[in-house]
């Protein structure tokens, strides 16, 4: 299948400071990407939807001012959470869209483990 | 919210078939069923997807009823590796390609030596 990376795979901070999150498609030109964000022992939550050149379009009760979203090419997606604080610790995790119509597969990056102090 | 049922938890003997069922029953015309599963603290993996006919591939089975209301994922010769959190999700598709998948709770197998 086609791969998707994350970087960094974990990170910690402290509280204030900001954190980019790096989402790359690595054998595939994908225009849109999705954010997804997991707590301990709960499903994966979408938080946005990243297409190329535009704007992100932002699930409700998501913050777009502190979950900066980026796609500046067609294989990479960043995600900035500005001014972290504990609350937002989580698992993020990226997926990418491989195409259209019926071949249409999103494949998932390994996530990034995010723990603000 | 998710629009599929799944049961929280099931257990499966190493070696034997693992099957995996879904109820959709709200499912329209234009989505198709697909399945991920997820290993502790990775990303979800791709399993595979479906319309209306069966489909099969490496990894696994997908067997959709005739009136699409509900399938099953088969894996046929579950393995210790296949212990992973397994979702069924819903999802239709556009000539865009950019529909998100929307995750429900999902099926915890465990499989047993």
């Amino acid at each position: 299948g086609a791969v998707v990376s994350q970087h960094p795979s974990r990170v910690i901070c402290k509280s204030g400071t900001s954190v980019k999150i790096e989402c790359r498609s690595l054998d595939f030109q994908a225009t849109t990407m999705f954010w997804y964000r997991q707590f301990p022992k709960k499903s994966l939550m979408l938080m946005a939807t990243s297409n190329e050149g535009s704007k992100a379009t932002y699930e409700q009760g998501v913050e777009k001012d502190k979950f900066l979203i980026n796609h500046a090419s067609l294989t990479l997606s960043t995600l900035t959470v500005t001014s972290a604080h504990p609350e937002d610790s989580s698992f993020y995790i990226c997926s990418a869209s491989t195409g259209q119509g019926s071949t249409d597969t999103q494949y998932f990056g390994p996530g990034t483990r995010l723990t603000v102090l | 919210d998710a629009k599929t049922t799944q049961p929280p938890s099931m257990d499966c003997a190493e070696g034997r078939a693992a099957n995996l069922p879904c109820n959709h029953s709200t499912i329209s015309g234009n989505e198709y069923v697909y399945w991920y599963r997820q290993i502790h603290s990775q990303g979800p993996q791709y399993i595979i997807h479906g319309l209306k006919n069966n489909e099969t591939n490496e990894m696994a089975s997908l067997i959709i009823t005739e009136d699409r209301k509900s399938s099953t994922l088969i894996l046929p010769h579950a393995t210790l590796r296949d212990t992973a959190v397994y979702y069924c999700i819903v999802r239709a598709l556009r000539n865009s390609g950019n529909t998100p998948l929307v995750f429900g709770k999902g099926t915890r197998l465990s499989v047993i030596a």
